[in-house]
């Protein structure tokens, strides 16, 4: 059972530079997230989507952008990047929207110079 | 203001040695409280969660308590393993807005 799986895990860019981070769910859950994890700080939600075909902003949502490309698949979008972005970033999903249980992926380590 | 604190920030203990981790918030109205563990390197996994209803939750060497009308619940870990070297998270969720208030973790290193 694969759960959640994030590509990729880690990634350098230059300030300027965009990428996207891919993030699938086999459980056919109805909604996933996306968060931030920064040093002495919580994990930061940054979009979400409660279920297919819908995208919400979360807490830090400035300088990304998400796809919900179908209901297994949820995309985040860095235009350009910049160093306060740099951080590890978790996908995770849940059965329904404010489910008391997330599923987390493994993780990308992101980099920006 | 909806808030999650963990005490301590760290802890270093000795295999073979118990320890208790702290989790104190503000989170109103209060639906749950879940308690994850994350590994190096790796994503948060859920070890219990806890409802308004229970006082206490065991899973293995795992014991969770929550008392609602202080806002508190700890984390007891019972007979430390090497394994258990991890960071320990506490999420809280509202019974509206359906949102997760996370705290900042506390980093559990146990020696040999």
């Amino acid at each position: 059972n694969a759960g959640v799986t994030q590509t990729p895990k880690f990634q350098v860019l230059k300030t300027g530079q965009s990428m996207t981070l891919q993030c699938a769910q086999d459980m056919n859950h109805n909604s996933m997230y996306w968060y931030r994890q920064d040093p002495g700080m919580g994990l930061r939600l940054i979009y979400y989507s409660a279920s297919e075909g819908t995208t919400d902003k979360g807490e830090v949502p400035n300088g990304y952008n998400v796809s919900r490309l179908n209901k297994r698949e949820f995309s985040l979008r860095l235009e350009s990047a910049a160093p306060s972005q740099t951080s590890v970033y978790f996908c995770a999903s849940s059965a329904t929207f404010g489910a008391n249980v997330l599923t987390f992926g493994a993780g990308s380590r992101l980099t920006v110079l | 203001k909806n808030q999650v604190e963990q005490s301590p920030q760290s802890l270093i203990i000795l295999e073979g040695k118990n320890c208790t981790l702290q989790c104190n918030y503000t989170v109103s109205p209060f639906s749950n409280l879940r308690w994850y563990k994350q590994d190096t390197g790796r994503g948060p996994v859920s070890l219990t969660i806890m409802t308004f209803s229970e006082n206490t939750k065991s899973n293995g060497r795992y014991t969770a308590t929550l008392d609602a009308d202080t806002k508190q619940s700890s984390l007891h870990i019972t007979a430390s393993q090497l394994s258990d070297s991890a960071s320990y998270i506490c999420v809280v969720s509202r019974y509206t807005g359906n949102q997760f208030y996370f705290g900042t973790g506390t980093s559990l290193t146990v020696i040999p």
